[in-house]
């Protein structure tokens, strides 16, 4: 069963400075997608930044970015220009990539409560 | 821009009781799905639901819960007898094309078991 895994349980970061999040996971698929998710305090979930894995570019939105080291199985998320806004938990998520059978679930790590100091 | 609603926003019930947790995807998704986040702990899969019918579900989904979508446009989750251990937030998500769409959250339901 696949896995995902962060170890960061709470990170900080002063506003205007680049901050990086940890994600790794762990499975057995070739083919999947990873997600950041961002949860702020009304609990809503929001889609940040997706990578396909059989892509080797890192994918990026605006301020956010990621690090994708397939062999290493490590997601990592950089947000740069930190804003006071971004202060909220981080989720990474798995899914696996299966056209004809599963919906594709997602696997949620723990989360990371990020920050931002003013 | 569509989104995926939830309604009610916060229930409170009491142990035993049934609840009918409610939720519009966006109108031409066609895979849905129930999460749940217990205070404190990370988001969990409940169900998927494709067709008319259950796709997926994990060990949590046992016989005290339900999903159906009634009509064309709601989807809901039904817990027959509400335990303490059920309180959480409860999240529906829509995708447009299963295994390889993006899922988009609604707001949440937090329910509250006393």
């Amino acid at each position: 069963a696949q896995t995902v895994t962060q170890s960061q349980p709470e990170m900080s970061v002063q506003e205007a400075e680049t901050v990086t999040l940890s994600c790794t996971y762990d499975t057995s698929e070739s083919d999947y997608y990873l997600f950041w998710y961002k949860q702020p305090p009304s609990r809503q979930m929001i889609l940040v930044i997706r990578q396909e894995a059989y892509k080797q570019q890192n994918a990026t939105e605006n301020r956010f970015s990621v690090n994708f080291q397939k062999a290493a199985k490590s997601f990592s998320l950089k947000i740069s220009d930190s804003q006071l806004g971004d202060a909220a938990m981080y989720f990474c998520a798995y899914r696996t990539e299966n056209y004809g059978g599963s919906q594709g679930n997602l696997i949620f790590g723990k989360g990371t409560k990020l920050s931002v100091k003013p | 821009e569509p989104e995926v609603t939830q309604t009610p926003s916060h229930q409170v019930t009491q142990m035993g009781q049934e609840v009918i947790l409610r939720c519009v995807p966006i109108s031409n998704h066609l895979y849905f799905y129930w999460y749940r986040q217990i205070l404190g702990q990370k988001v969990e899969f409940l169900v998927s639901f494709y067709n008319n019918e259950i796709s997926e579900k994990s060990e949590i989904f046992d016989d005290q819960f339900s999903v159906e979508r009634p009509d064309g446009s709601n989807f809901t989750l039904k817990i027959r007898s509400t335990k303490l251990e059920d309180s959480a937030m409860y999240f529906c998500a829509s995708s447009e094309r299963g295994g390889v769409g993006e899922q988009y959250f609604g707001p949440g339901t937090r329910l509250t078991v006393t």
